[in-house]
Protein backbone atom coordinates (compact mmCIF):
# COMPACT_ATOMS: atom_id res chain seq x y z
CA UNK A 1 0.00 0.00 0.00
CA UNK A 2 3.06 1.98 0.91
CA UNK A 3 3.01 4.54 -2.67
CA UNK A 4 6.60 5.10 -4.93
CA UNK A 5 8.42 8.04 -4.94
CA UNK A 6 11.09 8.82 -7.01
CA UNK A 7 13.85 9.69 -7.18
CA UNK A 8 15.10 9.16 -4.14
CA UNK A 9 17.42 11.60 -4.14
CA UNK A 10 17.99 15.46 -6.23
CA UNK A 11 20.87 18.11 -6.12
CA UNK A 12 20.04 20.60 -7.53
CA UNK A 13 21.50 24.63 -7.66
CA UNK A 14 19.41 27.71 -6.73
CA UNK A 15 16.98 28.66 -9.73
CA UNK A 16 17.19 24.98 -11.13
CA UNK A 17 13.82 23.20 -11.33
CA UNK A 18 13.02 19.38 -10.10
CA UNK A 19 9.95 16.97 -10.48
CA UNK A 20 9.16 14.25 -7.66
CA UNK A 21 6.72 11.89 -8.58
CA UNK A 22 4.40 9.76 -6.40
CA UNK A 23 2.73 6.54 -7.91
CA UNK A 24 0.36 4.57 -6.05
CA UNK A 25 -1.06 1.12 -6.85
CA UNK A 26 -4.60 1.52 -5.73
CA UNK A 27 -7.19 4.03 -6.36
CA UNK A 28 -6.39 7.43 -4.61
CA UNK A 29 -8.69 9.71 -2.89
CA UNK A 30 -6.43 12.53 -2.43
CA UNK A 31 -2.69 12.80 -2.65
CA UNK A 32 -1.03 14.86 0.24
CA UNK A 33 2.41 16.68 -0.19
CA UNK A 34 4.61 17.09 3.54
CA UNK A 35 8.32 18.82 4.01
CA UNK A 36 10.24 17.84 6.28
CA UNK A 37 13.58 19.64 7.31
CA UNK A 38 16.12 17.37 9.16
CA UNK A 39 15.49 17.61 13.25
CA UNK A 40 11.92 18.85 12.14
CA UNK A 41 8.63 17.51 11.83
CA UNK A 42 7.21 17.17 8.65
CA UNK A 43 5.34 20.46 7.36
CA UNK A 44 2.11 20.18 4.91
CA UNK A 45 2.28 21.70 1.55
CA UNK A 46 -0.28 20.25 -0.23
CA UNK A 47 -3.22 18.27 -1.10
CA UNK A 48 -4.72 17.08 -4.12
CA UNK A 49 -8.00 16.00 -4.23
CA UNK A 50 -9.93 13.47 -6.54
CA UNK A 51 -11.68 15.80 -9.06
CA UNK A 52 -8.97 18.13 -9.19
CA UNK A 53 -10.00 20.29 -6.22
CA UNK A 54 -6.18 21.57 -4.57
CA UNK A 55 -5.30 22.76 -1.57
CA UNK A 56 -1.89 24.33 -0.32
CA UNK A 57 -0.25 27.90 0.26
CA UNK A 58 3.78 27.41 -0.53
CA UNK A 59 4.91 28.57 -3.91
CA UNK A 60 5.21 24.53 -4.84
CA UNK A 61 2.67 23.36 -7.67
CA UNK A 62 1.49 19.52 -8.09
CA UNK A 63 -0.20 17.27 -10.63
CA UNK A 64 -2.79 14.72 -9.81
CA UNK A 65 -3.28 12.11 -12.52
CA UNK A 66 -6.66 10.16 -11.06
CA UNK A 67 -6.10 7.49 -13.87
CA UNK A 68 -2.77 6.56 -13.64
CA UNK A 69 -2.80 6.89 -9.82
CA UNK A 70 0.06 9.18 -9.57
CA UNK A 71 1.07 13.01 -8.54
CA UNK A 72 4.17 15.37 -9.30
CA UNK A 73 5.34 17.81 -7.28
CA UNK A 74 7.35 20.40 -9.18
CA UNK A 75 9.65 22.33 -7.57
CA UNK A 76 10.13 25.71 -9.90
CA UNK A 77 13.12 27.91 -9.61
CA UNK A 78 14.89 26.35 -6.72
CA UNK A 79 15.35 28.01 -3.49
CA UNK A 80 17.83 27.11 -0.37
CA UNK A 81 14.68 27.01 1.42
CA UNK A 82 13.41 24.21 -0.49
CA UNK A 83 15.96 21.77 0.80
CA UNK A 84 14.82 18.69 2.74
CA UNK A 85 13.15 15.69 2.31
CA UNK A 86 9.52 15.22 0.57
CA UNK A 87 7.02 12.87 1.38
CA UNK A 88 4.34 12.33 -0.80
CA UNK A 89 1.08 10.84 1.59
CA UNK A 90 -1.53 8.63 -0.19
CA UNK A 91 -5.36 8.77 0.84
CA UNK A 92 -7.53 5.24 -0.42
CA UNK A 93 -10.44 6.08 1.56
CA UNK A 94 -9.49 4.31 4.81
CA UNK A 95 -8.71 7.10 7.19
CA UNK A 96 -5.21 6.90 6.92
CA UNK A 97 -1.75 8.00 4.79
CA UNK A 98 0.32 5.86 4.00
CA UNK A 99 3.18 7.52 2.96
CA UNK A 100 6.50 6.83 0.33
CA UNK A 101 9.90 6.75 1.33
CA UNK A 102 10.38 10.48 0.51
CA UNK A 103 12.59 12.36 -1.67
CA UNK A 104 15.86 14.24 -0.53
CA UNK A 105 16.26 17.66 -2.04
CA UNK A 106 19.58 19.62 -1.48
CA UNK A 107 19.48 22.88 -2.96
CA UNK A 108 23.04 24.71 -2.94
CA UNK A 109 23.92 28.39 -3.53
CA UNK B 1 1.55 28.88 20.75
CA UNK B 2 1.89 25.17 19.71
CA UNK B 3 -0.51 23.76 17.81
CA UNK B 4 0.49 20.28 18.56
CA UNK B 5 3.03 19.62 21.68
CA UNK B 6 4.86 16.63 22.37
CA UNK B 7 6.66 15.47 25.68
CA UNK B 8 9.62 14.96 26.38
CA UNK B 9 11.85 15.87 22.97
CA UNK B 10 13.93 13.17 24.08
CA UNK B 11 13.15 9.94 25.53
CA UNK B 12 16.76 8.00 26.50
CA UNK B 13 16.31 4.49 28.74
CA UNK B 14 16.95 1.04 28.70
CA UNK B 15 15.37 -2.70 27.36
CA UNK B 16 12.57 -3.50 29.38
CA UNK B 17 11.83 -0.35 30.83
CA UNK B 18 8.37 0.96 30.41
CA UNK B 19 7.42 4.74 29.06
CA UNK B 20 5.30 7.29 28.32
CA UNK B 21 4.75 9.82 25.67
CA UNK B 22 2.34 12.78 25.72
CA UNK B 23 0.45 14.78 22.84
CA UNK B 24 -1.33 17.95 23.36
CA UNK B 25 -3.16 19.63 20.48
CA UNK B 26 -4.88 23.22 20.71
CA UNK B 27 -6.27 23.42 17.16
CA UNK B 28 -9.63 22.37 17.83
CA UNK B 29 -9.14 18.80 15.66
CA UNK B 30 -11.10 15.69 16.20
CA UNK B 31 -8.31 13.51 15.05
CA UNK B 32 -5.26 12.78 16.47
CA UNK B 33 -2.61 9.78 15.24
CA UNK B 34 0.41 7.98 15.91
CA UNK B 35 3.61 7.54 13.69
CA UNK B 36 6.72 6.02 13.91
CA UNK B 37 9.69 7.32 11.83
CA UNK B 38 12.91 4.97 11.45
CA UNK B 39 16.37 5.43 10.85
CA UNK B 40 15.44 5.75 7.35
CA UNK B 41 12.83 8.10 7.72
CA UNK B 42 9.91 5.88 7.06
CA UNK B 43 7.25 6.98 8.20
CA UNK B 44 4.31 4.72 9.10
CA UNK B 45 0.86 5.27 10.62
CA UNK B 46 0.67 3.52 14.68
CA UNK B 47 -2.73 4.31 15.82
CA UNK B 48 -5.47 7.23 15.24
CA UNK B 49 -8.38 8.40 17.23
CA UNK B 50 -11.03 10.28 16.43
CA UNK B 51 -12.90 11.81 19.25
CA UNK B 52 -11.26 9.75 21.71
CA UNK B 53 -12.59 6.75 19.77
CA UNK B 54 -9.95 4.19 17.97
CA UNK B 55 -10.11 3.92 14.27
CA UNK B 56 -6.45 2.89 13.45
CA UNK B 57 -5.10 -0.06 14.91
CA UNK B 58 -1.63 -0.76 12.75
CA UNK B 59 -0.30 -3.94 13.66
CA UNK B 60 1.51 -2.82 16.09
CA UNK B 61 2.65 -4.78 19.14
CA UNK B 62 0.52 -4.70 21.97
CA UNK B 63 3.41 -3.32 24.27
CA UNK B 64 2.23 0.10 22.94
CA UNK B 65 -0.69 1.42 24.12
CA UNK B 66 -2.67 4.90 23.13
CA UNK B 67 -5.26 6.84 25.28
CA UNK B 68 -6.93 9.79 24.30
CA UNK B 69 -9.11 11.33 27.94
CA UNK B 70 -10.06 13.92 25.48
CA UNK B 71 -10.46 14.85 21.99
CA UNK B 72 -7.40 17.43 22.69
CA UNK B 73 -4.82 14.62 23.92
CA UNK B 74 -3.26 11.49 23.02
CA UNK B 75 -0.89 9.57 24.76
CA UNK B 76 1.26 6.42 24.20
CA UNK B 77 2.70 4.31 26.46
CA UNK B 78 4.97 1.57 25.61
CA UNK B 79 5.88 -1.16 28.01
CA UNK B 80 8.77 -3.48 28.20
CA UNK B 81 11.13 -1.44 25.69
CA UNK B 82 12.96 -3.01 22.60
CA UNK B 83 16.05 -2.02 20.74
CA UNK B 84 13.82 -2.07 17.90
CA UNK B 85 11.75 0.86 19.67
CA UNK B 86 14.28 2.92 19.12
CA UNK B 87 12.88 5.82 16.50
CA UNK B 88 11.47 8.94 16.50
CA UNK B 89 7.58 9.12 17.40
CA UNK B 90 5.50 11.81 15.89
CA UNK B 91 1.87 13.27 16.85
CA UNK B 92 -0.49 15.00 14.89
CA UNK B 93 -3.88 15.89 14.44
CA UNK B 94 -6.38 16.82 11.52
CA UNK B 95 -9.91 18.05 11.57
CA UNK B 96 -11.30 15.04 10.57
CA UNK B 97 -11.16 11.75 9.13
CA UNK B 98 -12.53 13.17 5.64
CA UNK B 99 -10.17 13.17 2.81
CA UNK B 100 -8.47 16.17 1.95
CA UNK B 101 -7.48 17.63 5.82
CA UNK B 102 -3.97 18.12 6.54
CA UNK B 103 -2.36 16.70 9.23
CA UNK B 104 -0.30 19.14 11.15
CA UNK B 105 2.79 17.03 13.19
CA UNK B 106 4.22 17.54 16.50
CA UNK B 107 7.96 18.11 16.68
CA UNK B 108 8.55 14.45 17.71
CA UNK B 109 10.07 12.14 20.66
CA UNK B 110 13.22 10.93 20.26
CA UNK B 111 13.38 7.13 21.81
CA UNK B 112 16.64 5.81 21.93
CA UNK B 113 16.94 2.24 23.91
CA UNK B 114 20.30 1.49 25.40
Amino acid sequence: QQPVQSPQAVILREGEDAVINCSSSKALYSVHWYRQKHGEAPVFLMILLKGGEQKGHEKISASFNEKKQQSSLYLTASQLSYSGTYFCGTDIGDYKLSFGAGTTVTVRA
Amino acid sequence: DTAVSQTPKYLVTQMGNDKSIKCEQNLGHDTMYWYKQDSKKFLKIMFSYNNKELIINETVPNRFSPKSPDKAHLNLHINSLELGDSAVYFCASSQGLETGQPQHFGDGTRLSIL
